[in-house]
């Protein structure tokens, strides 16, 4: 079965030093998500992508974030300057269709650890 | 002191007996639901869905029930394996937002062999 991938499983990172994360969505998938996942806390939404330019973000998602589709099969999330509190777990998912219709289907995430 | 984490709801069954979660949404316009999955180390795994404009829907093994009047989600696992163990979550897309997923806290689900 058509899975999402993230790499890597376990970055860590300096405070202040920029991280990009690294997403294969299912091939045949048109929208993106990246969420987040504080430990031991709920899964939070930080933006949607679709037709290359975001269709919608959180407050989470500040001016430190961004994300990219550089190519026809990553997408990347990328924070310039870490701060300590970016410490999480972080989702890509992907949706054949718009999510409040279609179901997203998620990555196993990448941990980021802020030193 | 504050806490700084979920306290999450826990079940523990019987293997074999059939499961019960419980979810309470937030927003009256949410039109879209989701049960995921999620085993320690894993993301998210999705397991139904349901639309607002029905109030039941049944998958392998797996039954979401909708009562909108209360704002009211569950599923309902039957014959629960020692596999199903996991910390489910519940999902809501609020009509007019672009995917945005809400989710629940999460209870945590043990199955006893």
């Amino acid at each position: 079965e058509p899975e999402v991938t993230q790499t890597p499983s376990h970055q860590v990172t300096q405070m202040g030093q920029e991280v990009i994360l690294r997403c294969v969505p299912i091939s045949n998938h048109l929208y993106f998500y990246w969420y987040r996942q504080i430990l031991g806390q709920k899964v939070e939404f930080l933006v949607s992508f679709y037709n290359n330019e975001i269709s919608e973000k959180s407050e989470i998602f500040d001016d430190q974030f961004s994300v990219e589709r550089p190519d026809g099969s990553n997408f990347t999330l990328k924070i310039r300057s870490t701060k300590l509190e970016d410490s999480a777990m972080y989702f890509c998912a992907s949706s054949v269709g718009l999510g409040r219709n279609q179901p997203q289907h998620f990555g196993d995430g990448t941990r980021l650890s802020i030193l | 002191g504050e806490s700084v984490g979920l306290h999450l709801p826990t079940l523990s069954v019987q293997e074999g007996d059939n499961s019960i979660i419980n979810c309470a949404y937030s927003n009256s316009a949410s039109d879209y639901f989701i049960w995921y999955k999620q085993e320690s180390g894993k993301g998210p795994q999705f397991i139904i869905d349901i639309r607002s404009n029905m109030d039941k829907r049944q998958g392998q093994r797996v039954t979401v029930l909708l009562n909108k009047t209360v704002k009211h989600l569950s599923l309902q696992i039957a014959a629960t394996q020692p596999g199903d163990s996991a910390v489910y979550f519940c999902a809501e897309n609020v009509g007019g937002s672009q995917g945005n997923l809400i989710f629940g806290k999460g209870t945590k689900l043990s199955v006893k062999p």
